[in-house]
């Protein structure tokens, strides 16, 4: 089976970095994805890592250890549109792919 | 706009009624997947479909059934509803089926009330 671990709430300041962590256990590893959403919203890919290290894409970058079963999505620059949900999402053995409960990030003036 | 369209946005029904969910997946993709999203829990994977056949099955009730039309839009029944299946479902598609390594493009999903 697969477990996903990621924090439940996380608050930042405008203008602030935020770094959403995210850890796993699978059965097999096929690749790791973070999805944003929004209140009611359908959720919006953002990255994809299946190799180890960095990958960056504008304010957001987005981290993947495979040894360390870890991953972590950082927001730069960060502004109001960016409250959201963060969904860690771990694609393992058997095509499955598993969603973590998701990062509820909230950003105050 | 992902390209995929999910109806209806909202349903409310009462316990023991069966209701149907209709996605049509963005042109050219293969595959349709479901998925269960309540309050107090994540994105929950229900089934997926590739080209009409099924070929992933998650954490879905016997209650529950799906099926891919050769059109390639997809259907979700519930049937003899109780109140915990009060969610939001959603419904993804991808071209090839490959939801480990493809992204997948969300419909804004339907809101289902059962009272």
């Amino acid at each position: 089976g697969q477990n996903i671990d990621q924090p439940t709430e996380m608050t930042a300041t405008e203008g602030a970095i935020v770094q959403i962590n995210c850890t796993y256990q699978t059965s097999g590893f096929n690749g790791l994805f973070w999805y944003q959403q929004h209140a009611g919203e359908a959720p919006t890919f953002l990255s994809y890592n299946v190799l180890d290290g960095l990958e960056e894409k504008g304010r957001f970058s987005s981290f993947l250890s495979r040894s360390k079963g870890y991953s972590y999505l950082l927001l730069k620059e960060l502004q109001m549109k960016d409250s959201a949900s963060y969904l860690c999402a771990v694609g393992g053995a058997g095509n499955m792919l598993t969603f973590g409960g998701g990062t509820r990030l909230m950003v105050k003036p | 706009d992902s390209g995929v369209t999910q109806t209806p946005k909202h349903l409310i029904t009462a316990t023991g009624q069966r209701v149907t969910l209709r996605c049509s997946p963005r042109s050219g993709d293969l595959s349709v997947y479901w998925y269960q999203q309540s309050l107090d829990q994540g994105l929950q994977f229900l089934i997926q479909y590739y080209n009409g056949e099924e070929r992933a099955k998650g954490n879905i009730l016997e209650r529950f059934s799906a099926q891919q039309f050769p059109d390639l839009h997809s259907e979700l029944n519930l049937s003899s509803l109780e109140l915990g299946d009060s969610a939001l479902y959603f419904c993804a598609s991808s071209p090839n089926g490959q939801a480990t390594n493809e992204k997948l493009f969300f419909g804004s999903g339907t809101q289902l009330s059962v009272l």
